[in-house]
């Protein structure tokens, strides 16, 4: 139990488009999920916290404009990444915790985006 | 602040054998848990082993224990009969508060370790 899938697990895209990244709790609720970022051979930055049905709360330094997270269903969560650019570029992995499942997060396999 | 440290950037450990993963942590909160994942080099993070602030006893899980030393506030894990699969980085995460799910990590560099066969 505790399976959280995320899609894409890799893209390319250009220099100035959006990329839709979604990570899915498959056998519980996820009432609470988390967006990290992790550059290469680093540790895990947390970007933002969301809340089935509420707004994200994003960590400080994060744009919020520019990271669209949703947060829609309790078992889907959306992070966007609006006009991304080459910096943006990084390995973006999400967890999920909720009801029914030991006390800790369950991540997703991560999707690594690059932007050309 | 609440902190988490592991000060081992890269280990080694010969097959079959135990290797114990340093991790010491701070905070002011009583009330907090304790977090090891593994993520191996395809980039999933694999949750591990869970030690909650007023356990009185260490957690176990299978191959994995956490030697907890609330005084010293270390949470070492310690892997028994290394395999070759163990071969990953090592991350210890603290959540402060009690169990709460919807409450964020605080993580660590991360170990990086390698199984020798």
């Amino acid at each position: 139990g505790a399976v959280v899938s995320q899609h894409p697990s890799w893209v390319i895209c250009k220099s100035g488009t959006s990329v839709k990244i979604e990570c899915r709790s498959l056998d519980f609720q996820a009432t609470t999920m988390f967006w990290y970022r992790q550059f290469p051979k680093q540790s895990l930055m947390l970007m933002a916290t969301s809340n089935e049905g509420s707004k994200a709360t994003y960590e400080q330094g994060v744009e919020k404009d520019k990271f669209l997270i949703n947060h829609a269903s309790l078992t889907l969560s959306t992070l966007t990444v609006t006009s991304a650019h080459p910096e943006d570029s990084s390995f973006y992995i999400c967890s999920a915790s909720g009801t029914g499942i030991v006390d800790t997060q369950y991540f997703g396999p991560g999707t690594r985006l690059t932007v050309l | 602040a609440q902190k988490i440290t592991q000060t081992q950037p890269g280990m080694f450990v010969q097959e079959k054998e135990a290797v114990t993963l340093d991790c010491t942590y701070d905070t002011s909160d009583p009330s907090y848990g304790l977090f090891w994942y593994k993520q191996p080099s395809s980039g999933e993070m694999i949750f591990l082993i869970y030690q909650g602030s007023y356990d009185q006893q260490n957690a176990t899980e299978g191959r994995y224990s956490l030697n907890f030393q609330k005084a010293r506030k270390s949470a070492n894990l310690v892997i028994s009969a290394s395999q070759l699969g163990d071969s990953a980085m090592y991350f210890c995460a603290m959540r402060e508060g009690h169990a709460g799910n919807n409450r964020k990590l605080i993580w660590g560099l991360g170990t990086s370790l390698a199984v020798n066969p």
